[in-house]
């Protein structure tokens, strides 16, 4: 098992550009999400998916989107980049989302730089 | 005030040495996470507890519910160890994690 992949590792955009960081899992994994770490901060979640076609909001959302189109995949798409989205991006997947009785587990981390 | 909070934020250790990681919390859990962060970035998760205490090699984690407070523990410790160590609360309800911010350790040889 690969476990939970992302591209790309490291990403510099100008702003008001878009890109699209990808997530994937071969675990079979219902509970999928994306945080992002900043300097200071705890992680902070972004988005988040309970299964295939259901996506909600998380704790910082503006600017991103999602979406759940397949159990594996998990993509999350920045709209118009700005220099406060300048931050390390995770994808994660567990087992069980509800209650976060599941191990989680991490992608490698995408790096991203808005100038 | 920040739901999770870690202490201390940084430590640093000699290798041998019997190291404690603290987490509070401010809401009610049905789940917390201890999560190891090397310093190449990758996050792997060490323990999931809703209760009592886990053993994994030399690591050990408890957790108090009533006093909503959980320990990260390393017996002997090795600079192999040095890592950011983050703890993660899943509420009641829901399906989010709040992290804390992080106890950066340092374990010199």
């Amino acid at each position: 098992n690969a476990g939970v992949t992302q591209t790309p590792k490291f990403q510099v955009l100008k702003t008001g550009q878009s890109m699209t960081l990808q997530c994937a899992q071969d675990m079979n994994h219902e509970y999928m999400s994306w945080y992002r770490q900043d300097p200071g901060m705890g992680l902070r979640l972004i988005h988040y998916s309970v299964g295939a076609g259901i996506t909600d909001q998380g704790e910082v959302p503006n600017g991103y989107n999602v979406s759940r189109s397949t159990t594996e995949d998990f993509p999350l798409r920045l709209l118009s980049a700005a220099p406060s989205q300048t931050s390390v991006y995770f994808c994660a997947s567990s087992r069980q989302g509800a209650n976060n009785r599941g191990e989680q587990f991490f992608g490698p981390g995408t790096r991203l730089t808005v100038l | 005030k920040n739901e999770v909070e870690q202490s201390p934020q940084n430590l640093t250790a000699q290798e041998g040495e019997f190291i404690t990681i603290n987490c509070s919390y401010s809401v009610g859990i049905s789940a917390l996470h201890w999560l190891q962060q090397h310093p190449g970035g990758g996050i792997v998760s060490l323990f999931m507890l809703s209760s009592g205490k886990k053993k994994h090699g030399r690591l050990i984690a408890t957790i108090n519910i009533q006093e909503k407070h959980s320990s990260l523990h390393i017996t002997a410790s090795h600079p192999r160890d040095s890592a950011v160590y983050i703890c993660a609360v899943g509420g009641t309800s829901g399906s989010r994690l709040t992290f804390g911010e992080g106890t950066q350790l340092t374990v010199n040889p």
